[in-house]
């Protein structure tokens, strides 16, 4: 069965420097998600992106962040300058294959951002 | 989105049904209903969805009640795989676009031995 995939699983990085966090949704969606969980809390919308633009962003998408699908598979989430407030798990999903009706997101593994 | 209600924590003995319960007593005739789960900060799974009908699928069966103002999952042999948080969602039937997944706090099942 398709899945979400992300890399990496775990990142840990000084607090000021740059990430990013890469995704590979499943293959004939067209729609592409980031979320965060900040341990111990609900897990959060961050972003959408449809057809190589974003959507939507929550107030936590700030300048800081930005996304990216730099080719036909990979869809990236980069943190420009990251923040002890950044540590969290981030969830990658992907929907809609074309011509579905449903918008049913699927979400990968997770990458465990660790600042220090 | 409408607001659901699900009890904070649930235990069930492995091998019985576990049936989580729902309220979403202020969902709209366009809404549906979404059930995901999420095993100790893995991602979020999907499990199941429907509008008004019963659905029924290799994981788990949806029971919406008639007046759709509840529902309830059910696990019908539980095992030590089925911990997890389950999530009940009410999303709006699409409407050619995609919706954002808002997560609530959700019902922490612990399946016993």
């Amino acid at each position: 069965e398709p899945e979400v995939t992300q890399t990496p699983s775990h990142q840990v990085t000084q607090m000021g420097q740059e990430v990013i966090l890469r995704c590979v949704p499943i293959s004939n969606h067209l729609y592409f998600y980031w979320y965060r969980q900040i341990l111990g809390q609900k897990v959060e919308f961050l972003v959408s992106f449809y057809n190589n633009e974003i959507s939507e962003k929550s107030e936590i998408f700030d300048d800081q962040f930005s996304v990216e699908r730099p080719d036909g598979s990979n869809f990236t989430l980069k943190i420009r300058s990251t923040k002890l407030e950044d540590s969290a798990m981030y969830f990658c999903a992907s929907s809609r294959p074309s011509g579905a009706t449903m918008d049913t997101q699927y979400f990968g593994p997770g990458t465990r951002l660790t600042v220090l | 989105d409408a607001k659901t209600t699900q009890p904070t924590s649930m235990d069930c003995a492995e091998g019985r049904a576990a049936n989580l319960p729902c309220n979403h007593s202020t969902i709209s005739g366009n809404e549906y209903v979404y059930w995901y789960r999420q095993i100790h900060s893995q991602g979020p799974q999907y499990i199941i969805h429907g509008l008004k009908n019963n659905e029924t699928n290799e994981m788990a069966s949806l029971i919406i009640t008639e007046d759709r103002k509840s529902s309830t999952l059910i696990l019908p042999h539980a095992t030590l795989r089925d911990t997890a948080v389950y999530y009940c969602i009410v999303r709006v039937l699409d409407s050619g676009g995609y919706q954002k997944v808002t997560f609530g706090t959700g019902t922490k099942l612990q399946v016993i031995p």
